[in-house]
């Protein structure tokens, strides 16, 4: 079936700004991320649900950034008032949940690269 | 932060060749997996050992683990040009509700035809 899939593919964006980035998880996954990769750097985590529930927000930089599931499938990655430091690929994954003792592989999209100016 | 470091940061072999990265950790893990990305993609999952596993294989593929000395190698074989693209090694550590994974800094593996 189809993969994970994530819109826009890139982004520019004026510093100031609001973006908006949306992804489109494997059916039926029930776990959702979302990660930001800099540059040269491995992806670092910024939030996770468990279909509508947003269970662990930690990796969110700061509150200018909100993430939401209403219907357990789709999500959208927002960001307030963008600063340069937001640049970077925003990847999103999903996984078919997890069960006592066992853990699942995420499978990623091809991720959003923001740029901000 | 990143919970994991591979080592080393760029590498370049010639096709045919076997290529070797490790990775080391700081915490107590779950399962350690590894992800592939080719340039301008999104990562690629290629194999998961669990915690109570030292070696896993999967094709060309060979993994190890030792969490004693919380560090782990993956051993591609018989490279291919194909094979060039960046190698993370990710932990995850389930604590309540948190089930993220915590990705190193990558590999840069290099083969050349």
């Amino acid at each position: 079936g189809a993969g994970v899939s994530q819109s826009p593919r890139y982004k520019v964006a004026k510093r100031g700004q609001d973006v908006a980035l949306r992804c489109d998880p494997i059916s039926g996954h029930v776990s959702l991320f979302w990660y930001q990769q800099a540059l040269g750097q491995g992806p670092e985590f910024l939030t996770y649900f468990q279909n509508e529930a947003q269970l662990d927000k930690s990796g969110l930089p700061s509150d200018r950034f909100f993430a939401e599931r209403p219907e357990g499938s789709v999500s959208t990655l927002k960001i307030q008032r963008t600063q340069q430091e937001d640049s970077a690929v925003y990847l999103c994954a999903s996984s078919p949940g997890w069960t006592s003792g066992t853990a699942y592989e995420q499978y990623f999209g091809p991720g959003t690269r923001l740029t901000v100016t | 932060s990143q919970q994991g470091e591979e080592d080393p940061q760029a590498l370049s072999i010639q096709e045919g060749e076997n290529a070797t990265m490790n990775c080391s950790y700081k915490t107590s893990i779950n399962n350690l997996q590894w992800y592939r990305q080719n340039s301008g993609r999104g990562l690629v999952h290629l194999i998961l050992i669990r915690s109570n596993e030292r070696e896993k294989h999967s094709g060309r593929l060979r993994v190890t683990l030792d969490t004693s000395k919380k560090s782990s190698s993956l051993l591609i074989t018989a490279s291919r040009a194909a094979d060039t693209a960046s190698y993370f090694c990710a932990t995850l550590i389930s604590s309540g509700s948190a089930r993220q994974l915590t990705f190193g800094s990558g590999t840069q593996l290099t083969v050349l035809p």
